[in-house]
């Protein structure tokens, strides 16, 4: 079966380093997908995975690991901004995105 | 650009009752989707779309129907609601199905209560 997985609730410091872990099995794989998603709006997109290694985009960096199914969201510098969920999302062979339930992350002062 | 809109924002339907739920975007994407989103559950897809023209069954579609008449529009159907049916229900929309960085472009959503 398909299956994302990823911690249900974080808690981390203002201004300090997070990361968030996602493992997946999906059906084919067409990429790994990271959304932010803040409390009573839509997802909004951050990052898209593909082949092995580490992509940066300011102080967001997401990571994957293809053969352990693997990838985790890397987030610098955290601003209270940044309270929000994090969504995990495997792109399976037919280019549909199975989602994970998401992290909750709470940032305090 | 307005992007993805969805009507209405919030919606109390008595069970046994019909409706409708609007999605229009307007960035020309070939792709449309029905999300229903559930506490401690992930994104799950209701019905899809890959074109004007054609839609597909995803995870959830028992009780829900789908049309895609045009490029633009991307109506869900509710036929005769149910409790269960509560939830935030989101629209979305990418360029296409095949290849490359299919980022999906999601609406404000619409929050559902069947009583």
């Amino acid at each position: 079966g398909q299956n994302i997985d990823q911690p249900t609730e974080m808690t981390a410091t203002e201004g300090a380093i997070v990361q968030i872990n996602c493992t997946y099995q999906t059906s084919g794989f067409n990429g790994l997908f990271w959304y932010q998603q803040h409390a009573g709006e839509a997802p909004t997109f951050l990052s898209y995975n593909v082949l092995d290694g580490l992509e940066e985009k300011g102080r967001f960096s997401s990571f994957l690991s293809r053969s352990k199914g693997y990838s985790y969201l890397l987030l610098k510098e955290l601003q209270m901004k940044d309270s929000a969920s994090y969504l995990c999302a495997g792109m399976d062979s037919n280019y549909q995105l199975i989602w994970g339930a998401g992290t909750k992350l709470i940032i305090k002062p | 650009t307005a992007g993805i809109t969805q009507a209405p924002t919030s919606q109390i339907l008595a069970a046994g009752r019909s409706m409708t739920l609007r999605c229009t975007q307007d960035m020309r994407h070939n792709a449309m989707y029905w999300y229903r989103q559930d506490l401690g559950l992930g994104l799950r897809l209701i019905h899809y779309s890959n074109t004007a023209g054609t839609t597909g069954k995803g995870e959830v579609p028992d009780g829900y129907s789908v049309s895609r008449a045009n490029t633009d529009d991307f109506p869900l159907t509710l036929a005769s609601a149910v409790p269960s049916q509560t939830s935030v229900y989101f629209c979305a929309s990418s360029e296409g199905t095949s290849g490359g960085h299919n980022e999906q472009f999601f609406g404000p959503g619409t929050r559902l209560t069947v009583l």
